[in-house]
């Protein structure tokens, strides 16, 4: 198993420019996610989804769009870059029940 | 008071050491904890689940005082592989979206 897999590596974006962030999982996990890490501020919850057709919002979502068409893949989608998303940023996924997560690689994001 | 907290460190031990971390949280109804290990510039990676009191593996212990609302993680004879930094995550109940993570604390392991 490949476990979660995320791509990009590494970003560079102009300010209002955008794109998306690509994670997969290869475990059937119902669940998804994805956070950004910044000093100081750990781990911030941006979106969520339970399961394919099933998305909401976590902690800091201003910014960012989800969707979940498959239980593999749950891409984040940068609307319009701001320098305030610089940030490395981790998608994960897990079993419905347990809680325990399991994360990709990351992207590292900057935004000029 | 933050939902979770850690001492960010850093903890700098010898090898061999036996050193602890503490992490407090703030939500009596809080369900289940975990650790996770995250080395520099890589992702966080699940080290150890509480559940109830306590769990060990190998030199790793964890355990949870829930009436100080704490958990603690000890590790046994420091290996220089384990410096890294140790976030805790707290599931306040509701679902995954409500697991809070800590901001970590750096150990460093010396020879």
């Amino acid at each position: 198993n490949a476990g979660v897999t995320q791509t990009p590596k590494f970003q560079v974006l102009k300010t209002g420019q955008s794109m998306t962030l690509q994670c997969a999982q290869d475990m059937n996990h119902e669940y998804m996610s994805w956070y950004r890490q910044d000093p100081g501020m750990g781990l911030r919850l941006i979106h969520y989804s339970v399961g394919a057709g099933i998305t909401d919002q976590g902690e800091v979502p201003n910014g960012y769009n989800v969707s979940r068409s498959t239980t593999e893949d749950f891409p984040l989608r940068l609307l319009s870059a701001a320098p305030s998303q610089t940030s490395v940023y981790f998608c994960a996924s897990g079993l419905a029940g347990r809680y325990e997560q399991y994360f990709g690689p990351g992207t590292r994001l900057t935004v000029t | 008071r933050k939902e979770v907290e850690q001492d960010p460190g850093p903890f700098n031990v010898p090898e061999g050491a036996t050193v602890a971390f503490n992490c407090t949280y703030s939500n009596s109804a809080s369900q289940s904890f975990f650790w996770y290990r995250q080395d520099c510039r890589k992702e966080p990676k699940l080290l150890m689940s509480v559940y109830s009191s306590g769990n060990e593996d190998g030199r790793f212990t964890a355990q949870l005082n829930r009436a100080s609302q704490y958990i603690s993680l000890l590790i046994r004879d420091s290996k220089l592989s384990d410096s890294a930094t140790y976030l805790c995550a707290v599931n306040q109940g509701g679902g995954y979206q409500k697991v809070t993570f800590g901001t970590g604390t750096k150990l460093q392991v010396i020879p």
